[in-house]
């Protein structure tokens, strides 16, 4: 079954380290999403990559990173310099051109103290 | 810049009912796409119907319409005959037409979403 896998669903990690989370999609998309969720502010978009080795910041690019070595593959990472970094965070993905609509992982949750 | 707004945070249904659910938008573009997404507990978002703006016809998608008006930019999802499962957070969403000019990707804005109970 093609789809979407976020690892791991639940991750927790102590104030002052970075983190990665995984997403890897096997739907042959071109482009690829990362969101973050808090209660009350809807998806907000972090980074987005439409071809392998190239991607864009998003509306809360801060203190994360990004790289997309592999079409199917692109992992989020939350540094140190993120602020506030306990979230939902969703990855989706999408073709391009005129097939619009978006696949969603099930999510990983971060939770740092 | 384009926005979404769904002005309820939570609306309630009973069982077998009609409700309806809010969704406005601001874009100065004249060809895009708007989205409905269901995310239940699990918060696996799953989407639930789409329309295009060129489209005058509503989409419907089994219980699930939607009121399209592209002139005052609303964008309503109407579920009929509400089941338990229907309880979920919904978020609507726009995407553009046209790709980003310098990436050529598609970006998606969505709405603060709406929490929808159904009461048995």
């Amino acid at each position: 079954d093609g789809g979407i896998t976020q690892s791991p669903k639940y991750l927790f990690r102590k104030e002052g380290q970075n983190v990665t989370l995984s997403c890897e999609q096997n739907l042959n998309h071109d482009a690829m999403y990362w969101y973050r969720q808090d209660p009350g502010q809807g998806l907000r978009l972090i980074y987005y990559s439409q071809i392998v080795n190239d991607f864009q910041k998003g509306d809360i690019a801060e203190g994360y990173s990004v790289s997309r070595e592999k079409k199917e593959s692109f992992p989020l990472t939350v540094t140190s310099a993120q602020k506030n970094p306990t979230a939902f965070y969703l990855c989706a993905s999408s073709l391009q051109g005129n097939s619009y609509e978006q696949y969603f992982g099930p999510g990983t949750r971060l939770t740092v103290t | 810049a384009q926005t979404v707004t769904q002005s309820q945070p939570e609306m309630s249904v009973q069982e077998a009912e009609t409700v309806t659910l809010s969704c406005t938008y601001d874009t100065s573009e004249s060809d895009y796409y708007l989205f409905w997404y269901k995310q239940p507990p699990s918060r696996q978002m799953i989407l639930v119907i789409r329309q295009e703006a060129y489209k005058q016809q509503n989409a419907t998608e089994n219980r699930f319409s939607v009121n399209f008006q592209k002139a005052a930019k609303s964008f309503s999802l109407k579920i009929s005959d509400s089941q338990l499962g229907d309880a979920a957070m919904y978020f609507c969403a726009y995407r553009s037409a046209y790709g980003d000019v310098l990436s050529g990707t598609y970006k998606y804005i969505f709405g603060t979403g709406t929490r929808l109970k159904v009461l048995a």
